[in-house]
């Protein structure tokens, strides 16, 4: 059974950067069939994609995040990872991880998640 | 236009079947998927697809499309049901962009 698992600091300076790490077990990160993909939730609000990898290294971002955000991809470790620069407290989110299935047809659907991570941006 | 709009809040007695709605313009080209979050926990894919299940999900939930409006029915809703829901699409403006509902709060009553 495929799982996900994101790991990295709690707690973010202001102005500085944010790292995070989604270790995948249970398959390959390298599958053709999926992307890879990073989803955000600030407290008591709703879901928000912040971007996508494909095991080749392609991605696609936000465009509202695109200029802050990197997400590059580690088939050694079945890892991939995030990092979003100049931080501030509307960065403040729960952090998940997930596999994102692209269809041509049928559009593009999030499974599984990890358990989502905290991440909080504080002097 | 990649925005997708849901009602914030929909209520339902126990047992009795709950529609809750997502409206976008990219819904006219591609089908949402929906998402169940409880409190602190993950969300769960609950529909994908035409109307296509995962594995675990009960078959009291189903989705349907119509124009530019996806739409999450669960018939004979449960207390368990109780939570956020989320719906998700790709911009069918060819840029690859994904974006999220606002997100539905039901309630079994």
């Amino acid at each position: 059974q495929l799982q996900l698992q994101e790991s990295g600091p709690g707690l973010v300076k202001p102005s500085e950067t944010l790292s995070l790490t989604c270790t995948v077990s249970g398959g390959s990160i390298s599958s053709s069939s999926y992307y890879w993909g990073w989803i955000r939730q600030p407290p008591g609000k709703g879901l928000e994609w912040i971007g996508s990898i494909y095991y080749s290294g392609s991605t696609y971002y936000n465009p509202s995040l695109k200029s802050r955000v990197t997400i590059s991809v580690d088939t050694s470790k079945n890892q991939f990872s995030l990092k979003l620069s100049s931080v501030t407290a509307a960065d403040t989110a729960v952090y998940y991880c997930a596999r994102h299935n692209v269809n041509s047809n049928y559009g593009n659907w999030f499974d599984p998640w990890g358990q989502g991570t905290l991440v909080t941006v504080s002097s | 236009s990649s925005e997708l709009t849901q009602d914030p809040a929909v209520s339902v007695a126990l047992g009795q079947t709950v529609r809750i709605t997502c409206q976008g313009d990219s819904l006219r080209s591609y089908y949402a998927s929906w998402y169940q979050q409880k409190p602190g926990q993950a969300p769960v894919l609950v529909i994908y697809g035409k109307n296509n299940r995962p594995s675990g999900i009960p078959d009291r939930f189903s989705g349907s499309s119509s124009g530019n409006t996806a739409s999450l029915t669960i018939t004979g809703a449960q207390a368990e049901d109780e939570a956020d829901y989320y719906c998700n699409s790709r911009d069918s403006s060819g840029n690859h962009r994904v974006v999220f509902g606002g997100g539905t709060k039901l309630t079994v009553l």
